[in-house]
């Protein structure tokens, strides 16, 4: 089954302990993308990665970070969590090319206190 | 400039009845297409149909179709016999060919479907 897994799908921390949200794809895709969803806003896409080890930032990269140093995992870290990093994040994935779907994970909710 | 524009913050429909989502795009790339999705409160986003700037078709998957209108850059999408489990977030979303690598969302509409 296509399958985009992230994890933890719920988290709670303090501010400033670092965390990493897991991504996984079994599709092949090239094409991995990080998104935060915020009440009024849809989702803005945070970081985006080309292939492995291709990475480039999104439309609300500041206090994120990735890597892509295999096909199928595209983790999203938190180095110094703030409050205002407090949403709902989702990991996607496609194939290259416009009418490919993009596929998302079920969400990861992270709260930080 | 807000590159996807979904007007209706929330809806009510009747059970059975048609719904209308409103959405329209901005973009100066010849070749884009356009998704819609849903997110229940659940939280998934679960895709529900396409339509590329291409097709001489309007895009239909069961109850859901689009009405694309090109020249006025939108593509709104109808829901038809609402059934209680329409209940969610729709959102409209662009993938342009210059930046296929990700997807333009608008803010999403809740439609709420009443017995």
């Amino acid at each position: 089954e296509a399958q985009v897994t992230q994890n933890p799908r719920y988290l709670i921390t303090v501010t400033g302990k670092k965390l990493t949200v897991t991504c996984s794809q079994n599709m092949n895709h090239e094409y991995m993308s990080w998104y935060r969803q915020d009440p009024g806003l849809g989702l803005r896409q945070i970081y985006y990665s080309m292939n492995v080890e291709v990475t480039d930032k999104g439309d609300v990269p500041e206090g994120y970070k990735v890597s892509r140093k295999e096909k199928r995992n595209f983790p999203l870290i938190l180095e110094s969590p703030s409050p205002n990093q407090t949403s709902l994040y989702f990991c996607a994935s496609s194939s290259i090319g416009l009418g490919n779907t993009i596929y998302f994970g079920e969400g990861s909710w992270l709260t930080v206190v | 400039a807000q590159k996807i524009t979904q007007t209706q913050p929330g809806m009510f429909v009747q059970e059975k009845e048609a719904v209308t989502l409103d959405c329209t795009y901005d973009t100066s790339d010849p070749s884009y297409g356009l998704f819609w999705y849903k997110q229940p409160s659940s939280g998934e986003m679960i895709f529900l149909i396409y339509q590329g700037s291409y097709d001489q078709q309007n895009a239909t998957e069961g109850r859901y179709s689009l009405n694309f209108q090109k020249a006025r850059k939108s593509a709104n999408l109808v829901i038809s016999a609402s059934q209680l489990g329409d209940s969610a977030m729709y959102f409209c979303a662009m993938r342009e060919g210059s930046n296929d690598y990700k997807l333009s969302f608008g803010a999403g509409t809740t439609v709420t479907v009443r017995a």
